[in-house]
């Protein structure tokens, strides 16, 4: 099957800019993640979607970060704007069911901010 | 909620040694357990995940990894590393209500030395 896709691999952009990060999940996985990972450290949860449904945005930084998932399908996840503390790896996740199956990851997008 | 230790930040063993990496958990009731691994500019690979039932749980690579609820611990285990088991390695923990996202350790860096 195919695995998590997610684009671009970097970006580098200056602090105040926006960025947007695409997420196409394993196909028929209904639960989606974004996780923040930044150097040195394990994953951060951002947000976790069932199907087109925010579950979890408890630690997501609202007021520049958003996400969606329009169709229940892929996902972007937007930042705006940047600050250089968002500098780190950006990996989407998916799983079916949630819970009780691994979480399937992409190769994540790294993000430079400076 | 749940959260993990890692408490060895790196690790270097000689090719040929064995090798045991450390977690432990908090978490109230029964967990899933993961163990994940992160080579440079990679997502995350799942290596072995532990639901129920046996205790020892075998995964890929030749990792295996034993749940100890009296010692909330989940540690990775491999008799003898290649030089190719070099990578970060993340421990995760999850819960049955379904909905709950994984929580990860911050990691352990595994160097690997002639």
């Amino acid at each position: 099957e195919a695995g998590v896709a997610q684009s671009p691999r970097y970006k580098i952009i200056e602090k105040r800019q926006s960025v947007a990060f695409w997420c196409n999940p394993i196909s028929g996985h209904a639960t989606l993640y974004w996780y923040q990972q930044i150097l040195g450290q394990g994953p951060k949860l951002l947000i976790q979607f069932q199907n087109n449904g925010v579950v979890d945005d408890s630690q997501l930084p609202k007021d520049r970060f958003s996400a969606e998932r329009l169709k229940g399908v892929d996902s972007t996840l937007k930042i705006q704007p940047a600050k250089l503390e968002d500098s780190a790896v950006y990996l989407c996740a998916s799983s079916h069911p949630p819970g009780e199956s691994p979480l399937h990851f992409g190769n994540g997008t790294r993000l430079t901010v400076t | 909620a749940q959260s993990v230790t890692q408490p060895d930040i790196h690790i270097t063993v000689s090719e040929g040694a064995s090798l045991e990496l450390r977690c432990n958990y908090s978490y109230g009731a029964t967990p899933y357990l993961f163990w994940y691994v992160q080579s440079p500019g990679q997502g995350l690979q799942l290596l072995l995940k532990y639901f129920s039932g046996d205790t020892l749980v075998q995964g890929i690579k030749g990792f295996e990894a034993e749940f100890k609820r009296s010692q909330s611990s989940f540690n990775l285990r491999k008799p003898s590393v290649h030089w190719s088991d070099a990578a970060e390695y993340f421990c995760a923990v999850g819960t049955h209500s379904g909905n709950t996202p994984l929580v990860f350790g911050k990691g352990t860096r595994l160097s690997v030395i002639a």
